[in-house]
């Protein structure tokens, strides 16, 4: 399973646009990039999943370029409801393997 | 979409009591859910796969004798804490994934279940 990294917090004020940026160098062809976002005493919660290119849903879009040695999770005009870790992970799509979880980006978001 | 419970969410209780937690799968059936453990401040902790109808896979380090696992049927998974210590206090989660035929749907977690042990 490949190995992410990402920052460790950010801070962002309520409309802004926020990007989360994850690292994975040694992604494999066969694997994918999954985005899950949690809250304090509750289980993480599925945002987004994609290949390459950009893939857009309604809560997030997920840019990926052509090496796919990175990703960016783009949250338009955040609130302050979208204070949360943010996990990004990569692993083989239809694999029945389990999510390797890093430390995650906790995102806070200011009045 | 695809929808895991996770019952109960909070137990509180006294040390050497066995503990089990259920997970459901309410709209899909999994053949294997994950368990996962997650200390404060700290990130989600594979503990084990579940495996309907067969042995749970352990991940290194998690004692098989302290965690029992059991997938009678392939929409819930148990996961019992025996003899829990102060030390096993922890906020447990479960995972369940939906492969519809033909297509492909990402893991579903529970809500997870903290666990206090006095």
């Amino acid at each position: 399973l490949a190995k992410t990294t990402q920052p460790i917090s950010m801070d962002s004020y309520e409309g802004q646009e926020v990007n989360i940026t994850c690292s994975h160098n040694n992604i494999a062809t066969n694997d994918y990039i999954t985005w899950y976002q949690q809250f304090p005493s509750q289980g993480p919660r599925f945002i987004i999943q994609g290949y390459k290119t950009k893939v857009t849903n309604e809560v997030a879009s997920l840019f990926i370029p052509a090496d796919r040695k990175s990703s960016t999770l783009s949250l338009p005009r955040v609130s302050l409801s979208d204070t949360a870790v943010y996990y990004c992970l990569v692993g083989e799509i239809r694999s029945q393997g389990n999510l390797i979880f890093g430390k995650g980006t906790k995102l806070s978001v200011k009045p | 979409g695809a929808v895991v419970s996770q019952h109960p969410s909070r137990v509180i209780c006294k040390s050497g009591t066995s503990v089990k937690i259920e997970c459901r799968s309410l709209d899909f059936q999994a053949t294997t859910m994950f368990w996962y453990r997650q200390f404060p401040k700290q990130s989600l902790m594979l503990m084990a796969t579940s495996n309907e109808g067969s042995k749970a896979t352990y991940e290194q380090g998690v004692e098989k004798d302290k965690f029992l696992i059991n997938h009678a049927s392939l929409t819930l998974s148990t996961l019992t804490v025996t003899s829990a210590h102060p030390e096993d206090s922890s906020f447990y989660i479960c995972s369940a994934r939906d492969t519809p035929e033909g297509g492909y749907q990402p893991q579903h977690f529970g809500d997870g279940t903290r666990l206090s042990i006095l």
